[in-house]
């Protein structure tokens, strides 16, 4: 998992609560990233921040936010606007640029009770 | 619209049997493609990635090859052992329309391996 870790491994939410999820590098990669994975489809982009105190909307972003205040921090906001939040959870980290691996966390797996 | 298609979907094989697995995409413009290996409930790590110019990359047991021409790729994993049993998730990268900073990555469904003894 490459110094990334997410926190929790598994978290349950009853309808109508946010929850946070955590993710910390210790890659000292100024990119990270939140993708939601399904069963049966591709991983979707949730978030993305290529720097410190700046994000941007990826794919899927209703119904989520974030924050980006450390360098080595992302979390990511499940509100109650997320019509269908179970998923699974991965964050990633990588250098900036266009050809660069993205290292992924062990990943959160939410269920909405 | 851009996408990345995998197959087959599952696929059981022996323990020291090959196997190769396939990967078509529809994605402009390319940048590279990417595979990952996901442990069922992990998170994925990356195998290979290549660029337009190669045709062909290994790590350890796994090969492999692009095709840029006709878009496709391929993973073979030579002599299987049972911790390669895992979902194998082809990556391709676009460049940005807008000349951002960040590729967009297009990811397939993955195939589902499953390696017995």
């Amino acid at each position: 998992d490459g110094g990334i870790t997410q926190s929790p491994k598994y978290l349950f939410r009853k309808e109508g609560q946010n929850v946070t999820l955590s993710c910390e590098q210790n890659l000292n990669h100024d990119a990270m990233y939140w993708y939601r994975q399904d069963p049966g489809q591709g991983l979707r982009l949730i978030y993305y921040s290529q720097i410190v105190n700046d994000f941007q909307k990826g794919d899927i972003a209703e119904g989520y936010s974030v924050s980006r205040e450390k360098k080595e921090s992302f979390p990511l906001t499940v509100t109650s606007a997320q019509k269908n939040p179970t998923a699974f959870y991965l964050c990633a980290s990588s250098r900036p640029g266009r050809e660069v691996e993205q290292f992924f966390g062990p990943g959160t797996r939410l269920t909405v009770l | 619209k851009n996408q990345v298609e995998q197959s087959p979907q599952s696929l059981i094989i022996l323990e020291g049997k090959n196997c190769t697995l396939q990967c078509n995409y529809t994605v402009s413009p390319f940048s590279n493609l990417r595979w990952y290996k996901q442990d069922t409930g992990r998170g994925p790590v990356s195998l290979t990635i290549m660029t337009f110019s190669e045709n062909t990359k290994s790590n350890g047991r796994y090969t492999a090859t692009l095709d840029a021409d006709t878009k496709q790729s391929s993973l073979h994993i030579t002599a299987s052992q049972l911790s390669d049993s895992a979902s194998y998730i082809c990556v391709v990268s676009a460049d940005p329309l807008d000349g951002g900073a960040t590729n967009k990555l297009i990811f397939g469904t993955g195939t589902l391996l499953a390696v017995q003894p």
